[in-house]
């Protein structure tokens, strides 16, 4: 059964500090891997996808890496903003016809 | 307009009553998904619905049923809401021909007194 940590559960940085949150997943058989946001009792928004034929993917100032062999992803921010703060959820599906299998999230709080 | 749409978007009820939520999505997905979110626990999944005529278990279906009465609707039934049922639910859509991307519903908050 697949299981996907996150670590850290929580994590506070000042205003432009570069982050990393990490994703790992017990079975490197993976077909893909979501990263979501989550504001405080909203819905989740997709921030990035990244297929097992690939590497990395980005978007603005986000940076998602996989390294399927080692059944890890992390997520980068840049220059991290008030803005960013919210829950960050990984997410892995194990092939085409599976759901997703979901971490219990990093709190990310970013202070002015 | 949002593309995945759960109505409604918050409930209390009490135990014993039947409840139902709904999802719809204008996406034009195949897939359709419901999950629960509680604190410490995640996401899991209750049921999800690959075709109109496709229904599947998910980790936690016991207490819930499901309907998916056309392409663009997924609907959640509790049969007979008890307290430890309270928790976000979500609705989420994905279209295997294209990623696997899974697109989600604003949530209900469900609340069983």
């Amino acid at each position: 059964k697949q299981e996907v940590t996150q670590i850290p559960a929580a994590l506070s940085v000042p205003e432009g500090e570069n982050l990393v949150l990490n994703c790992s997943f017990t079975d490197s058989a993976i077909y893909n891997l979501q990263w979501f946001r989550q504001d405080p009792g909203k819905g989740l928004t997709s921030l990035l996808l990244i297929q097992s034929s690939q590497r990395e993917q980005t978007s603005g100032r986000l940076n998602a890496s996989l390294d399927k062999s080692s059944g890890r992803s992390t997520l980068y921010i840049a220059a991290s903003q008030p803005g960013d703060s919210a829950t960050y959820l990984c997410a892995v599906s194990s092939s085409g016809y599976s759901t997703l299998t979901f971490g219990k999230g990093t709190m990310l709080l970013v202070s002015p | 307009d949002a593309d995945v749409t759960q109505t409604p978007r918050n409930r209390i009820t009490k135990t014993g009553k039947r409840i139902m939520l709904e999802c719809s999505q204008t996406k034009g997905h195949d897939r359709m998904y419901w999950y629960r979110q509680d604190p410490g626990l995640g996401l899991r999944l209750i049921y999800y619905s690959f075709d109109v005529k496709d229904i599947n278990k998910g980790e936690i279906s016991d207490g819930y049923s499901v309907s998916r009465q056309a392409q663009a609707k997924f609907s959640l039934s509790l049969e007979s809401a008890i307290p430890n049922q309270t928790a976000l639910y979500f609705c989420a859509t994905s279209d295997l021909s294209v990623s696997g991307e899974q697109f989600f519903g604003p949530g209900t908050r469900l609340t069983v007194l």
